[in-house]
């Protein structure tokens, strides 16, 4: 079935470092793709999405590129703050169906001034 | 805004309690979710609903059930609370093919 893999964490940066967070997925069909972050005790936030090849999301100087070719759908950030200390997960709509979720495992990430 | 609201965000239950989670949307979705959050286990479906009284199982239903007898709300429920479903829970529902979570309800069975 379908499934996403997303790097381990944690990852630790100082402020002002460049972030990326990758994931790779596998599907049969053409699924969206989903950044989602979770700050400490809250639940998850939609950081940004993409729902076909080559599309960019972006939001709060973060981006990911839909790239079908390599099946990945990296985060990235030019200079990350404290503030973006958090768990982002990347997901994928499920083909077909309802149109269910399916997460990776999360990336922690903790940056320090 | 879409506003997903879950009712309790931290709850403390007995072994053996009937336990309600509640969760409600204002935008008319048909799809919700429930989901539970464990470390090292990542978000697992327990259940959704794709409309009023429809219910469809997730990967871990053992042990909940679901209720929706309106739109808006959709309440997930532990007939008899074990420690094993000690766990954040999250709701969530969908609008197009974007999915949005609620805050979450941090539940701790004792």
């Amino acid at each position: 079935g379908d499934s996403v893999t997303q790097m381990e964490g944690p990852v630790t940066l100082s402020e002002e470092a460049f972030l990326t967070i990758n994931c790779t997925y596998t599907a049969t069909g053409y699924p969206s793709l989903f950044w989602y972050v979770q700050y400490p005790g809250e639940g998850l936030q939609l950081l940004l999405k993409a729902t076909k090849a080559d599309d960019k999301g972006s939001n709060k100087g973060f981006e990911a590129t839909y790239r079908k070719e390599t099946t990945s759908f990296h985060l990235e950030k030019g200079s990350v703050q404290v503030s973006d200390s958090a768990v982002y997960f990347c997901a994928l709509t499920e083909s077909g169906g309802y149109n269910k979720l399916i997460f990776g495992a999360g990336t922690r990430l903790a940056v320090h001034p | 805004d879409v506003k997903v609201t879950q009712s309790s965000r931290y709850l403390v239950k007995r072994t053996g309690e009937k336990v309600f989670l509640e969760c409600v949307q204002d935008m008319d979705h048909e799809n919700m979710f429930w989901y539970r959050q464990d470390p090292g286990l990542g978000l697992r479906l327990i259940y959704f609903s794709y409309d009023v009284k429809m219910k469809e199982k997730g990967d871990i239903p053992e042990g909940y059930s679901v209720s929706r007898e309106k739109k808006e709300r959709f309440s997930l429920i532990l007939e008899s609370a074990s420690t094993n479903q000690t766990s954040m829970y999250l709701c969530a529902s969908r609008d197009g093919n974007t999915i949005y979570f609620g805050e979450g309800s941090w539940l701790t069975v004792v």
